[in-house]
């Protein structure tokens, strides 16, 4: 059964610091998703990662894709408020699925 | 870009009913739509995949005929939520993927929700 596993699963952060979340995966996969969540919302998508070592970047957000290690991770660089929300990684593993496993979520407050 | 849309968007029932949600691609054709849960403060959990033409294919735990999906269309899949309790209660997403040509072949593209309360 795969499992998806993120961390932390909460994050308080000051305006201006950097931080990174993780997301662990249980197997192989074919492509990683990294989505927003606002309180009340659905999901906004925010990156897919395709290949090992892909790195992607919008704005203060960067992910990264280590399929060896079976890690991706989300990177903040200089929060800002704007940015508190929940942070969720999926994996799709089965080529021509699509189903997605969504990990446990991270909760992000930045704090002014 | 693509979108999803769901109806309602909020629904209060009593228990015991029935409540039906739609799922609709807006701009593309999907073959294939996903519908998920998300209980408060928890993640996403998949209960089907909806296929256009056929049965839909249910997780492990999720009981079918309680849940009833009918992909109509290949614009629209419905969710019945049947003889409703209040453990039902939930927030109810769906997702689609273009059949062809339009985006990326893969991509998942959500719904905004529909917010089920059971009374």
């Amino acid at each position: 059964e795969l499992k998806v596993e993120q961390n932390p699963l909460f994050l308080s952060m000051q305006e201006g610091k950097n931080y990174t979340i993780y997301c662990n995966y249980s197997t192989t996969s074919d492509r990683l998703y990294w989505y927003r969540q606002d309180p009340g919302k659905s999901l906004e998508s925010l990156f897919v990662l395709l290949s090992n070592g892909a790195v992607k970047q919008e704005g203060r957000l960067m992910a990264s894709l280590d399929t060896k290690a079976r890690l991706s991770t989300l990177h903040i660089t200089a929060a800002v408020h704007d940015l508190s929300a929940t942070y969720f990684c999926a994996v799709d593993i089965v080529f021509g699925n699509e189903k997605l496993t969504f990990g446990t979520g991270t909760r992000l407050t930045i704090i002014p | 870009g693509a979108v999803v849309s769901q109806h309602p968007s909020r629904v209060i029932c009593k228990s015991g009913t029935s409540v039906k949600i739609e799922c609709r691609s807006l701009d593309f054709q999907a073959t294939t739509m996903f519908w998920y849960r998300q209980f408060p403060k928890k993640s996403l959990m998949l209960m089907a995949t909806s296929n256009e033409g056929s049965k839909a294919t249910y997780e492990q735990g999720v009981e079918k005929d309680k849940f009833l999906i009918n992909h109509a269309s290949l614009t629209l899949s419905t969710l019945t939520v049947t003889s409703a309790h209040p453990e039902d209660s939930s927030f109810y997403i769906c997702s689609a993927i273009p059949s062809s040509g339009v985006e990326s072949s893969y991509e998942q593209y959500f719904g905004p929700g529909t917010r089920l309360t059971v009374t």
